[in-house]
């Protein structure tokens, strides 16, 4: 089946430790996109990739990076600068195309990061 | 983008329709509608989307007014399964591969 794997589920941290994200596509998207989400906000704009070896920073890429080496691949680290970590985090993937197609975004199942 | 603003929350009964307005009145003649939902502790999923007529698929109905300032998305007969957050966005058109802008959305809760 086609679709976006994120993993784990559930991490914890010690403050102070970088940690990585896994994100995985097999739907042959060109673009994808991390968000950050916590309790009752909107999701925001961490970073996004729209083809192998390039990403933009989003609203809120303080403290956090990224590679996307491989087209499948786009893994999050959060880094010690980043203030606040815990959350909830989002990767998604979407084409990109002369229409409105890359507005539909795909979505992970999400990592719920809690650093302690 | 055009901002858009939806009632924080809504109930609604198992079975009967489910209306949700957004209002998105600074939208300008080349941003479409979309719509996704959150169920709680998932990523959003994409429902539905239009530019200026109405639209309907497998998930619900997009309602999009003549002068295009208001949209309602309809689900025709909620179950249980569509208690989620529901978010409103207006996306440039060309934005492909570009950032969504998610609000508050509506939290929607249908009730047996």
């Amino acid at each position: 089946d086609g679709g976006i794997t994120q993993s784990p589920k559930y991490l914890f941290r010690k403050e102070g430790q970088n940690v990585t994200l896994s994100c995985e596509q097999n739907l042959n998207h060109d673009a994808m996109y991390w968000y950050r989400q916590d309790p009752g906000q909107g999701l925001r704009l961490i970073y996004y990739s729209q083809i192998v070896n390039d990403f933009q920073k989003g609203d809120i890429a303080e403290g956090y990076s990224v590679s996307r080496e491989k087209k499948e691949s786009f893994p999050l680290t959060v880094t010690s600068a980043q203030k606040n970590p815990t959350a909830f985090y989002l990767c998604a993937s979407s084409m990109v195309a002369p229409y409105e197609w890359g507005n539909e975004q795909f979505f992970g199942p999400g990592t719920r990061l809690t650093v302690l | 983008d055009a901002k858009t603003t939806q009632p924080p929350s809504m109930d609604c009964a198992e079975g009967r329709a489910a209306n949700l307005p957004c209002n998105h009145s600074t939208i300008s003649g080349n941003e479409y509608v979309y719509w996704y939902r959150q169920i709680h502790s998932q990523g959003p999923q994409y429902i539905i989307h239009g530019l200026k007529n109405n639209e309907t698929n497998e998930m619900a109905s997009l309602i999009i007014t003549e002068d295009r300032k208001s949209s309602t998305l309809i689900l025709p007969h909620a179950t249980l399964r569509d208690t989620a957050v529901y978010y409103c966005i207006v996306i440039r058109r060309g934005n492909q591969g570009g950032k969504l802008i998610f609000g508050q959305g509506t939290e929607l809760s249908v009730k047996p």
